[in-house]
């Protein structure tokens, strides 16, 4: 399975401001997801981001609080954009494996105030 | 009715005990199974990975699928303390479509 890396790991936000986060996987992966997770609950899916297309968004999320960048098969971005104390959840990046299954990355914790 | 329920727990059990975790789903397409364990503070890890119905079997874990019944199960033998942790059941359409998770059911193992 891949190696995936966020960076950061966390943060805490002033209410208003944004905050990009990175993923970096180890190896070159058509699929990539971001997720987030509120406290004690499970996850829901932001979006979709394969390389050379643009971000497939789920109900609910939209291009301007969250864009996305592929810019190439091992690195993805999301940003939260001027955030609220609702956003604070931990955001998770994953890559798709060669079965159709998920691999997840570590998280990044975010804390608006 | 939620596409995909679990009985959140917490569940506790004394070590060495065998663990039932179940999942239940509404969707009858759904054909790929997973079961993830995330630990406090870091991010799901793939247990369990099951298409279509049938069994599965890796180590200490087996995954049962009964599409039928719309019933899927993690069993883990021989349980230990650090069993304690989040077990997320998930499932999708085919390959490469999304996955739909269940909410977690928290599990501790006690010594």
């Amino acid at each position: 399975s891949a190696v995936i890396s966020q960076k950061p790991s966390r943060d805490i936000c002033q209410r208003g401001t944004s905050l990009t986060i990175q993923c970096q996987v180890d190896s070159q992966v058509t699929m990539m997801f971001w997720y987030r997770q509120q406290p004690g609950q499970s996850l829901t899916l932001i979006a979709t981001a394969n390389q050379g297309s643009e971000a497939t968004y789920e109900s609910g999320f939209v291009i301007d609080k969250f864009p996305i960048s592929r810019p190439n098969l091992t690195f993805s971005t999301l940003t939260v954009s001027n955030m609220s104390p609702e956003d604070s959840s931990i955001y998770l990046c994953s890559v798709g494996g060669e079965k159709g299954e998920q691999y997840f990355g570590p998280g990044t914790r975010l804390t608006v105030t | 009715q939620k596409e995909v329920e679990q009985d959140p727990g917490p569940l506790s059990v004394p070590e060495g005990a065998i663990v039932s975790l179940n999942c239940t789903y509404s969707n009858s397409a759904f054909q790929y199974f997973m079961w993830y364990r995330q630990y406090s503070r870091k991010g799901p890890e793939l247990l369990m990975y099951t298409y279509s119905s049938g069994n599965k079997e890796d180590g200490r874990f087996t995954a049962q699928v009964d599409k039928s019944s719309k019933y899927i199960s993690l069993f883990i033998r021989d349980s230990q303390p650090s069993d304690s942790a989040t077990y997320l059941c998930a499932m999708s359409l085919g390959y490469g479509q999304n996955f739909v998770f269940g909410p977690g059911t928290r599990l501790s193992v006690l010594p």
